[in-house]
């Protein structure tokens, strides 16, 4: 069974760092485009970051130059180091898998499975 | 940035009805569109990729249809466990895809 299981939330103040994990089952992340989408409470959905198989990384620009996507290969683990955090970054994390499927040239890209999601709430 | 609008923002409805939501996409994106069901404090689930396919195990019940800037996610008859948001999400612009603001589909 496909499976994520993301942990590192809680509360974090102003300024601080924390580092989010998920953990997959079921299938290879280096093998997969991963992407991290944030919620914020009562909010709809917003793309953070994605990381390709090759290793590209791309951030929304709410985020870049504070957040960083990576992985553990031999862990089959994807991270996501939170850096100069905002009260504008609480939200529920959620990693997710990229899945696409390629004909004449155009190539469609969907975002599943989900992970449950990680709450981060930065406060004083 | 691609704008996603989705009308409407919310709707009432009973077992059985036709519910149909609309997502515009403020530039054309050709059949690069994606509709995901979320219920309360869980993950969003795919319902359907490229606008008109519909993902592995959801139920035929539900169908997407468009093409360019106006799409629509149908529900033919709904059921009890419906009752949740909905979200479109563009991926023409990939890695950089955005999400509509959501439509929430509450009974009536």
């Amino acid at each position: 069974e496909v499976q994520l299981v993301e942990s590192g939330g809680g509360l974090i103040q102003p300024g601080g760092s924390l580092r989010l994990s998920c953990a997959a089952s079921g299938f290879t992340v280096s093998s997969n485009y991963m992407s991290w989408v944030r919620q914020a409470p009562g909010k709809g959905l917003e793309w953070v970051s994605v990381i390709y198989s090759g290793g590209s990384t791309y951030y929304a620009d709410s985020v870049k130059g504070r957040f960083t996507i990576s992985r553990d290969n031999s862990k089959n683990t994807l991270y996501l180091q939170m850096n100069s955090l905002r009260a504008e970054d609480t939200a529920v994390y959620y990693c997710a898998r990229v899945t696409h499927d390629c004909s004449g040239g155009s190539c469609y890209f969907r975002t599943d499975p989900w992970g449950q999601g990680t709450l981060v709430t930065v406060s004083s | 940035d691609i704008q996603m609008t989705q009308s409407p923002s919310s709707l009432s409805a009973s077992v059985g009805d036709r519910v149909t939501i609309t997502c515009r996409a403020s530039q054309s994106i050709s059949s690069y569109l994606n509709w995901y069901q979320q219920k309360p404090g869980k993950a969003p689930k795919l319902l359907i990729y490229a606008a008109s396919s519909l993902q592995s195990g959801v139920p035929s019940r539900f169908s997407g249809s468009g093409s360019g800037t106006d799409f629509t996610l149908t529900i033919s008859s709904l059921q009890p466990e419906d009752f949740a948001t909905y979200y479109c999400q563009q991926s023409y612009s990939t890695p950089w895809i955005t999400f509509g603001q959501g439509t929430r589909l509450e009974i009536k």
